[in-house]
């Protein structure tokens, strides 16, 4: 079993519709979680840290289940810009500041 | 926000050659950066971390001799493919954290194509 686990799509959705990805992990000692977005053949940039009691930046919500070791990103209102491959991240030890990533959810919003 | 800057962006070479890629923190200091390699559809896979005046600590299946890490100062780390293989290329990132349990910030990439 892989330690960080996301379905890897594509979701396929239409220009205003709420898109929720969950994204597990195996290791319950992780520590920080993470989202990225990374646009084809571009790099991963961060979209939002994930803190316990969830979080909200915009249309875009996220949440942290430590019971059952996932988390998730919910995107309101989809533009036609967010079309892009998600990630998370999760870091199991802060100290060695190691992350491991999921292979990614690939979204496309449809006009 | 904390900047990485990676070179070069894309590198086409004949087979056997030796491709070095920098990865630079612009505006903090990193005494840990991180290489990974990406294949098409697939998720980063880190390759190895590297520590600013030691050295680099390698993920298994990784050859150290085949991909040598130098972390020369705290805002410069290099990756050298030595004598790379079609097989090598991929598209390889780099990234830094400014501090413990944070976020890493990426490089631009560099897209390594081998003939």
């Amino acid at each position: 079993r892989k330690e960080v686990e996301q379905d890897p799509g594509p979701f396929n959705v239409p220009e205003g519709a709420t898109v929720a990805f969950n994204c597990t992990y195996s290791n319950s000692a992780s520590q920080s979680f993470f989202w990225y977005r990374q646009d084809c053949r571009k790099e991963p940039k961060l979209l939002m840290s994930v803190y316990s009691s969830g979080n909200e930046d915009g249309r875009f919500t996220a949440q942290l289940n430590r019971a059952s070791q996932y988390i998730s990103l919910l995107i309101r209102d989809s533009k036609l810009s967010d079309s892009a491959t998600y990630l998370c991240a999760v870091n199991r030890d802060p100290a060695a500041q190691k992350l491991v990533f999921g292979q990614g959810t690939r979204l496309t919003i449809n006009p | 926000g904390a900047v990485v800057s990676q070179h070069p962006s894309w590198v086409i070479c004949k087979s056997g050659t030796s491709v070095k890629i920098e990865c630079r923190s612009l505006d903090f200091q990193a005494t840990t950066m991180f290489w990974y390699r990406q294949f098409p559809k697939q998720s980063l896979m880190l390759m190895a971390t590297s520590n600013e005046g030691s050295k680099a600590t390698y993920e298994q299946g990784v050859e150290k001799d085949k991909f040598l890490i130098n972390h020369a100062s705290l805002t410069l780390s290099t990756l050298t493919v030595t004598s790379a293989h079609p097989e090598d290329s991929s598209f390889y990132i780099c990234s830094a954290t400014d501090r413990g349990g944070g976020p890493q910030h990426f490089g631009d990439g560099t897209r390594l194509s081998i003939l």
